[in-house]
């Protein structure tokens, strides 16, 4: 496709529960970033990929959540145990590396119950 | 660590009119990005202009432009002959020059454009 994808579009879930959001990059672009966004908040860094390697994982806020890019390309986010804190739209952006403009997909929004 | 503060939650504007958003940040670093997003209610974040620190000169798009004061470390979005579509949460982001562009956000201001 021509932008970047993320799916589900919306997840609810129960507390508890263990959830997969997956995010499909811009072809090419090496750099994927994962962000929070609370309601009525601006989003939060949650985890950097350069690559398949996370180069920084400093925004994931305890270890229920996991973030994998194991080919370089589609990234899953990972959160076990959700709680309902952690509802919030989870965006994904792509860029072409090295300082590039970051491309946003739609989001995915995750409702915990 | 860096910070990026939008004091005005909410503005509004005629259809036609100017409108400035305003925006501050904190950084020691002397190279970063500044950049102006726009999210509608679809969620999709649009990037709508962007500013190198290094760069004097304000950057312009169209409709759009910024004034970058560095020493003051302000950074406000003027939006010229506002549309009905320019409707939306517009964020203020700050970027890092290194390979790591992780982006810090300001909470946004929603902006209502009135025909």
């Amino acid at each position: 496709g021509a932008g970047v994808s993320q799916t589900p579009s919306n997840k609810v879930t129960e507390k508890g529960k263990y959830v997969e959001l997956r995010c499909d990059p811009i072809s090419g672009h090496t750099a994927l970033y994962w962000y929070r966004q609370s309601l009525g908040q601006g989003p939060e860094f949650l985890i950097y990929f350069q690559g398949t390697g996370a180069a920084d994982d400093s925004g994931l806020p305890n270890d229920r959540f996991f973030a994998v890019r194991p080919e370089g390309s589609v990234s899953t986010l990972k959160i076990q145990r959700t709680e309902r804190g952690d509802s919030a739209v989870y965006l994904c952006a792509s860029s072409p590396g090295l300082g590039g403009e970051q491309f946003f997909g739609p989001g995915t929004r995750l409702t915990v119950l | 660590a860096q910070t990026v503060t939008q004091s005005q939650p909410e503005m509004s504007v005629q259809e036609a009119e100017t409108v400035t958003l305003s925006c501050t940040y904190d950084t020691s670093e002397s190279d970063y990005y500044l950049f102006w997003y726009k999210q509608p209610p679809s969620r999709q974040m649009i990037l709508v202009i962007r500013q190198e620190a290094y760069k004097q000169q304000n950057a312009t798009e169209n409709r759009f432009s910024v004034n970058f004061q560095k020493a003051a470390k302000s950074f406000s979005l003027k939006i010229s002959d506002s549309q009905l579509g320019d409707a939306a949460m517009y964020f203020c982001a700050y970027g890092g020059a290194g390979n790591n562009r992780k982006l810090i956000w300001g909470l946004g201001t929603s902006l209502a454009v009135n025909p």
